[in-house]
């Protein structure tokens, strides 16, 4: 199987703060890679699919990159509706895995 | 739009079973892959499994392998995931959503199942 691990697990940022999350998969996975941001009480959503295809209606300031092992999801300037968890995904092999999360939290 | 809505909350007895469905509007079920997420609380995702609505085809992951089922109707454009000999490991909140190349777009409002004495 295919491991994901995020890191960090938790960040603190203020808004308007540049933040990255950093994906590594533990065999190439090309760039079947997808990002999702879940809310406290709802389910995920959809925010970047391989790896850097931003999702129709997010918003422009979320961008992905990378390939191979390892991936990157940057929000360029946070807006106060952005701290959530973010958890990345493969999709690379049929029997797909998340990472463990990333939580992002105002400072 | 495009919509997923799953039934209820459900209690249950550990070494029962439990089924969940997910029924799909908006968009031609059969087009779709259908995937199982569970997220205990507090914990991140997991991810359970797939399913294929058009040729019944099934994929899960090797933690449930003999324990769960998926099924559908596509008649009524549902799914459904069955999970048995349930234990109180198995409290979670339990996700569908829609595949494409195994990217989920959109998710189900999702189930809580809790698995109680």
């Amino acid at each position: 199987d295919i491991q994901m691990t995020q890191s960090p697990s938790s960040l603190s940022a203020s808004v308007g703060d540049r933040v990255t999350i950093t994906c590594r998969a533990s065999q190439s996975i090309s760039s079947y890679l997808n990002w999702y941001q879940q809310k406290p009480g709802k389910a995920p959503k959809l925010l970047i699919y391989a790896a850097s295809s931003l999702q129709s209606g997010v918003p422009s300031r979320f961008s992905g990159s990378g390939s191979g092992t390892d991936f990157t999801l940057t929000i360029s300037s946070l807006q106060p509706e952005d701290f959530a968890t973010y958890y990345c995904q493969q999709s690379y092999s049929t029997l797909c895995s998340f990472g463990q999360g990333t939580k992002l939290e105002i400072k | 739009q495009v919509q997923l809505v799953q039934s209820g909350a459900e209690v249950k007895k550990p070494g029962a079973s439990v089924k969940v469905s997910c029924k799909a509007s908006g968009y031609t079920f059969t087009s779709y892959d259908i995937n199982w997420v569970r997220q205990a609380t507090g914990q991140g995702l997991e991810w359970m499994g797939w399913m294929n609505p058009n040729s019944g085809n099934t994929g899960y992951a090797q933690k449930f392998q003999g324990r769960v089922t998926m099924t559908r109707n596509t008649s009524i454009s549902t799914a459904y995931m069955e999970l048995s000999s349930l234990r109180s490991e198995d409290t979670a909140v339990y996700y569908c959503a829609r595949g494409l190349v195994f990217r989920f777009d959109p998710w189900g409002q999702g189930t809580l199942v809790t698995v109680s004495s």
